[in-house]
């Protein structure tokens, strides 16, 4: 079963910096199969990142998704104050196929 | 427009049995590539995912908690339920249904998600 990690738990930064998440997996995982969600208190996640770098729909271009094999980044390129959130990665693993999430990172107003 | 919404109870007794419902519109779970699938968040925690089914109704469960989950949908009817024995103090969290899809190698996330209905478990 596939562990993934996130760093750092928490990202205290200033709206307009720019805030680099990163995923690591204990395993090679395919990046068609990673995605990012955000989530704000009292909400449900929203999918931002599939395919490790393809952008959802209505998602702002400030925010990117990169990576391959056990490591994947989503960036924040300039911050804004709606920004400020839990953000998580998630595996779907085809065979056998199941769902993992990260523990997420919190980016947090510094 | 693509909507899902959970129900069920809001207060269990520990070692009942929970019986989650997810009803959505938009969409069809008959279609190529489509699932449902469960996620759970205790109060201040991360996002654990539960069980899926796909179009075809495969299903898979998380290996944790495989022995105390089942999933089935009425494609009829719109409706993917989950039930979870044995119910602990411990499942206490927000349940979410989500749709997601797929295709042969890929995989487009869980790109709607319900609006989660909150479960104590509780004597």
């Amino acid at each position: 079963e596939i562990v993934l990690t996130q760093s750092p738990g928490t990202l205290s930064l200033s709206p307009g910096e720019r805030a680099t998440l990163s995923c690591r997996a204990s395993q090679s995982v395919s990046s068609s199969y990673l995605a990012w969600y955000q989530q704000k208190p009292g909400q449900a996640p929203r999918l931002l990142i599939y395919g490790a770098s393809s952008r959802a729909t209505g998602i702002p271009d400030r925010f990117s998704g990169s990576g391959s094999g056990t490591d994947f980044t989503l960036t924040i390129s300039r911050l804004e104050p709606e920004d400020f959130a839990v953000y998580y990665c998630q595996q779907y693993g085809s065979s056998p196929p199941i769902f993992t999430f990260g523990p997420g990172t919190k980016v947090d107003i510094k | 427009q693509i909507t899902l919404k959970e129900s069920g109870p809001t207060l269990v007794k520990p070692t009942q049995t929970l019986t989650l419902t997810c009803t959505f519109s938009g969409f069809s779970l008959s279609t190529s590539g489509v699932g449902v699938g469960w996620i759970r968040q205790p109060p201040g925690k991360a996002l654990e995912w539960l069980a899926l089914i796909y179009w075809n109704d495969d299903k898979r469960y998380s290996p944790s908690l495989k022995s105390r989950l089942t999933i089935t949908k009425d494609t009829s009817k719109n409706q993917v339920v989950l039930t979870m024995t044995n119910m602990d103090p411990v499942d206490t969290a927000t349940y979410y249904c989500a749709r997601f899809s797929t295709s042969t190698y890929y995989y487009y996330g869980m790109d709607v998600w319900g609006q989660g209905t909150t479960v104590t478990v509780s004597s």
